[in-house]
């Protein structure tokens, strides 16, 4: 298994200002994620976090919207540029193992709301 | 594009009745995967499904595939108050070999 490190756990931020979530594996991963979970909804991938280099987005996410860092195999980052209430969601950090590639598992996550 | 239908949205059950959720995907599946989210927890994967028709159980729970790898069910045998959660299914398309989360099932269970 896989213990995830999330933060923050929770946020609270001014409408255009950005935030930064980070996501540290104790675990050697092959894949890295990164979803968006709003109320009583179901989870959306944002995008795939490649090592060393541009994350792999979804349609309807861009990098300057929601650009993501992944310096090596156990960490990442994901910023919430410029936000809006529209952006007040969980977003949640995921991995899978080199041992168990197909299974995910999923940070406790970052709830955040903007004012 | 390709989706995952899950039914129902919300059950309601006394505790000790049976529950049962569906997932359906408009396309073909190459595996389903099953997960649970305790409120305010983060999913945590309960099992994983490849083969046509396949069957397994959890104590408990009773996870199907659906013969034609489209279609795959969870079902809760005398359900207790532990079981109160959102179970999401998700598969993974044969296409793109994304994984694509259905909308989930949440459960309520009076005891």
């Amino acid at each position: 298994s896989a213990v995830i490190s999330q933060k923050p756990s929770r946020d609270i931020c001014q409408r255009g200002t950005s935030l930064t979530i980070q996501c540290q594996v104790d675990s050697q991963v092959t894949m890295m994620f990164w979803y968006r979970q709003q109320p009583g909804q179901s989870l959306t991938l944002i995008a795939t976090a490649n090592q060393g280099s541009e994350a792999t987005y979804e349609s309807g996410f861009v990098i300057d919207k929601f650009p993501i860092s992944r310096p090596n195999l156990t960490f990442s980052t994901l910023t919430v540029s410029n936000m809006s209430p529209e952006d007040s969601s969980i977003y949640l950090c995921s991995v899978s193992l080199w041992t168990d590639n197909e299974k995910l598992f999923f940070g406790s996550g970052t709830q955040l709301s903007v004012l | 594009g390709q989706q995952v239908m899950q039914i129902p949205q919300y059950q309601h059950v006394q505790e000790g009745e049976d529950f049962t959720t569906y997932c359906n995907s408009s396309t073909t599946l190459s595996n389903i995967q099953w997960y649970k989210q305790r409120p305010g927890g983060h999913p945590v994967f309960l099992i994983q499904l490849v083969k046509s028709g396949e069957v397994k159980k959890q104590k408990r729970l009773t996870f199907q595939f659906g013969e034609a790898k489209k279609n795959s069910s969870l079902h809760i045998t005398a359900t207790q108050t532990t079981d109160v959660g959102t179970y999401f299914c998700a598969g993974t398309s044969g296409n793109t070999g994304k994984l694509i989360f259905g909308q989930g099932t949440t459960l309520q269970v009076k005891p």
